[in-house]
């Protein structure tokens, strides 16, 4: 049961312009978010994250919103740069700890 | 930054025989660890959640007997690979949570089975 879903396996955008990963969760009961970032053969490092009392969280180039009522969040990456290139996680947790990935989405930002 | 180490970082092992990959907590008590596979099309499948002192939570389809989860303490949680095959070979990532809203991923595994 895939409770977070990142349905775009791949993602490629240029260099300057803004990159938009999305991801979709059937839990109502999640109520903090993630979004992770990972190279390959190293561990996913935390990027950004957002609670459900907010809509949107910001820190630099990245903006993490969510709409609670649609189930959704999005990371907007402004502007893109060719080391944002990686693959990107999201994830959900409620309050018994219970923390569920997305599959990812593998981001390519083009010089 | 909170650290989680993982060790080892590769191994190759013969088929039929355990492999044991820890996971420890550097700076922080993890109430919860977490151990995942991830696959070539890069999707993360959670396997299991341990919580200091009980059992681990196993997802469905994941064998709890060839892949034993310890969480002896607060810091420290180890995978075993039972009797590894193969289709084993893969890419294992650990996490260590001091709570729900932070997870810390230790650097992963990659195994191989020969």
């Amino acid at each position: 049961d895939q409770q977070v879903k990142q349905n775009s396996p791949s993602l490629s955008v240029q260099e300057g312009r803004i990159s938009i990963l999305n991801c979709d969760y059937t839990n109502s009961m999640f109520d903090y978010f993630l979004w992770y970032k990972k190279y390959p053969a190293e561990g996913p490092t935390f990027l950004i994250s957002i609670s459900s009392i907010k809509d949107k969280n910001e820190d630099g180039r990245f903006t993490v919103f969510l709409n609670k009522s649609a189930k959704h969040l999005s990371l907007h990456i402004v502007p893109s740069q060719p080391g944002d290139s990686a693959v990107y996680f999201c994830a959900a947790s409620n309050n018994n700890n219970d923390m569920r990935f997305g599959a990812g989405t593998r981001l390519t930002v083009k010089p | 930054g909170a650290v989680v180490s993982q060790h080892p970082s590769r191994v190759i092992c013969k088929s039929g025989t355990s492999v044991k990959i820890e996971c420890r907590s550097l700076d922080f008590q993890a109430t919860t660890m977490f151990w995942y596979r991830q696959f070539p099309k890069q999707s993360l499948m959670l396997m299991a959640t341990s919580n200091e002192g009980s059992k681990a939570t196993y997802e469905q389809g994941v064998e709890k007997d060839k892949f034993l989860i310890n969480h002896a303490s607060l810091t420290l949680s180890t995978l075993t690979v039972t009797s590894a095959h193969p289709e084993d070979s893969s890419f294992y990532i650990c996490s260590a949570s001091p709570g729900r809203t932070e997870a810390f991923f230790g650097q992963g595994t990659r195994l191989t089975v020969v």
